[in-house]
C-alpha cells in the first residue's frame, strides 16, 4: 500500500487553464504538504495543513489554492497556469508539526504548462 | 529565503567504493537534519537524520557527520552500490519552523 499517493503522475496542460491535483496519506499522519521541486531539483515548501487547518502559506501567487477535506487528504487547485507554473509538485505528510518530523513524500506530480 | 548547500553538484564513484556527500547549511539554530534520497521519477525518500546534540549518527551502510562549528552535514556511504544512484538532499529545521532543503547532489554509481 503506498503510504502518500498523489494524482496525476503526469500533466500536461494549456496556459490559462485550471487543473487540480489530488494527495492521499493513509498514514494516520495530522500535517499534510505542498513542495514544488524545480527544473534544479530545488524543493521549496508551498503550504503545510494540520488537521484540515491551512498553517503555512509561503509566498505562493494566489491562483494556487489548497483544499483539505480531512485530514487525509490535501488537494492542489491552480487557477489560469502560466508556463512558470510548470515543476514537479510532490505532496508530504508528517506526525504532527513540532519540526523534528520526518517528512513523507509521495512521487510526484510532473506539471508541464505548454 | 535560506537555502541549504551548494548548486546541484554531480558525484561519481565507482562501484564497491565509498561515497561521500556534502552539505553547508546556513542556520546555526538549526537543531535537527534529515537526508534524503530521491530515486528518478519517485519522491524524497528519508535515509537518515540527527540531532544538533549529535556528531554522528549510524545506519545501514549510512552515517552522517554533523559539524556545528562550520555549519556541515555530511553523508557517507559505505561500498556503493547501482542501487544508490539518486539525487541527495539535506534538510535543515529547528523545532516549529519548515524544513528547508539543500538543492542536492547527483551521486552515479559507475559499474
Amino acid at each position: 500500500d503506498t503510504a502518500v499517493s498523489q494524482t496525476p503522475k503526469y500533466l500536461v496542460t494549456q496556459m490559462g487553464n485550471d487543473k487540480s491535483i489530488k494527495c492521499e496519506q493513509n498514514l494516520g499522519h495530522d500535517t499534510m504538504y505542498w513542495y514544488k521541486q524545480d527544473s534544479k531539483k530545488f524543493l521549496k515548501i508551498m503550504f503545510s495543513y494540520n488537521n484540515k487547518e491551512l498553517i503555512i502559506n509561503e509566498t505562493v501567487p494566489n491562483r494556487f489554492s489548497p483544499k483539505s477535506p480531512d485530514k487525509a487528504h490535501l488537494n492542489l487547485h491552480i487557477n489560469s497556469l502560466e508556463l512558470g507554473d510548470s515543476a514537479v509538485y510532490f505532496c508530504a505528510s508528517s506526525h504532527g508539526t513540532g519540526g523534528h518530523e520526518k517528512l513523507f513524500f509521495g512521487s510526484g506530480t510532473q506539471l508541464s504548462v505548454l | 529565503g535560506e537555502s541549504v548547500g551548494l548548486h546541484l553538484p554531480t558525484l561519481s564513484v565507482q562501484e564497491g567504493d565509498n561515497s561521500i556527500i556534502n552539505c553547508a547549511y546556513s542556520n546555526s539554530a538549526s537543531d535537527y537534519f534529515i537526508w534524503y534520497k530521491q530515486e528518478s521519477g519517485k519522491g524524497p525518500q528519508f535515509i537518515i537524520d540527527i540531532r544538533s546534540n549529535m556528531d554522528k549518527r549510524q545506519g545501514q551502510r549510512v552515517t552522517v557527520l554533523l559539524n556545528k562549528t562550520v555549519k556541515h552535514l555530511s553523508l557517507q556511504i559505505a561500498a556503493t552500490q547501482p542501487g544508490d544512484s539518486a539525487v541527495y538532499f539535506c534538510a535543515e529545521t529547528n523545532y516549529g519552523q519548515n524544513f528547508v532543503f539543500g538543492p542536492g547532489t547527483r551521486l552515479s554509481v559507475l559499474p
